[in-house]
């Protein structure tokens, strides 16, 4: 079965510096990959998934299938960043929207 | 808002009590998911609705839960004779029809305490 790790439950970094939110999965299969957020008090939203190769609020992911990892990046950290972050997988055979999520990790920016 | 609306927000409930929560999707979303997440744990996938027909169950659904969108508009998640293990936030989301790989919108969650 598949499955998402999040290494990291916090994540304190100071503002301007670089983030880098680990992510792992195993799946043996081509899984589509997302990052969800949920800042405070707020809904659980997409930000951004490997297929659209997209940078949303300067965060990028890249897939390494060598590595089977997703990590999400961003080179200056602010403090609207702080949040909970989510690394999510959907299998290849899966239903759409049948997310499989990792635990999250807390991310702290300070001033 | 024309989000995802779920009610109630919060229920506590004893024991070997019944109870439901409603899903209202965002209007012409014919795609309706419930989740459910414990603390310290991401979501959990535990059903899929498209339209009114229930296409996908997951293994923690046990035959205590019951999940229904009877005019593939809301929905509606009932759990018989609550446990203790029961208590986590429900959440609901739904996504437009499409040809897959558009993104779910979340609601705000049902926070269910079992005493």
């Amino acid at each position: 079965a598949q499955r998402v790790t999040q290494p990291e439950k916090l994540l304190s970094v100071f503002k301007g510096a670089p983030v880098e939110l680990k992510c792992n999965y195993s799946y043996s299969g081509s899984p589509e990959l997302f990052w969800y957020v949920q800042y405070s008090r707020q809904r659980l939203q997409l930000l951004l998934r490997h297929i659209s190769r997209e940078s949303i609020k300067g965060f990028t992911a890249d897939l390494n299938k060598g590595e089977t990892s997703f990590h999400l990046k961003k080179p200056f950290a602010q403090e609207e960043d702080s949040a909970m972050y989510y690394c999510a997988l959907i299998a290849s055979t899966d239903s759409w929207g049948k997310l499989q999520f990792g635990a999250g990790t807390q991310v702290v920016v300070t001033p | 808002d024309t989000g995802v609306s779920q009610d109630p927000r919060h229920k506590i409930t004893k024991r070997g009590q019944n109870v439901t929560f409603r899903c209202d999707p965002i209007s012409e979303h014919n795609r309706l998911y419930w989740y459910r997440q414990t603390l310290g744990q991401g979501p959990e996938f535990l059903t899929y609705f498209q339209n009114e027909a229930q296409l996908e169950k997951s293994r923690l659904l046990s035959d205590r839960f019951s999940a229904e969108r009877p005019k593939g508009s809301f929905s509606t998640l009932e759990i018989q004779r609550t446990e203790q293990g029961d208590s986590a936030m429900y959440l609901c989301a739904s996504s437009p029809r499409g040809t897959g790989s558009e993104k779910l919108f979340f609601g705000s969650g049902t926070q269910l305490s079992v005493l």
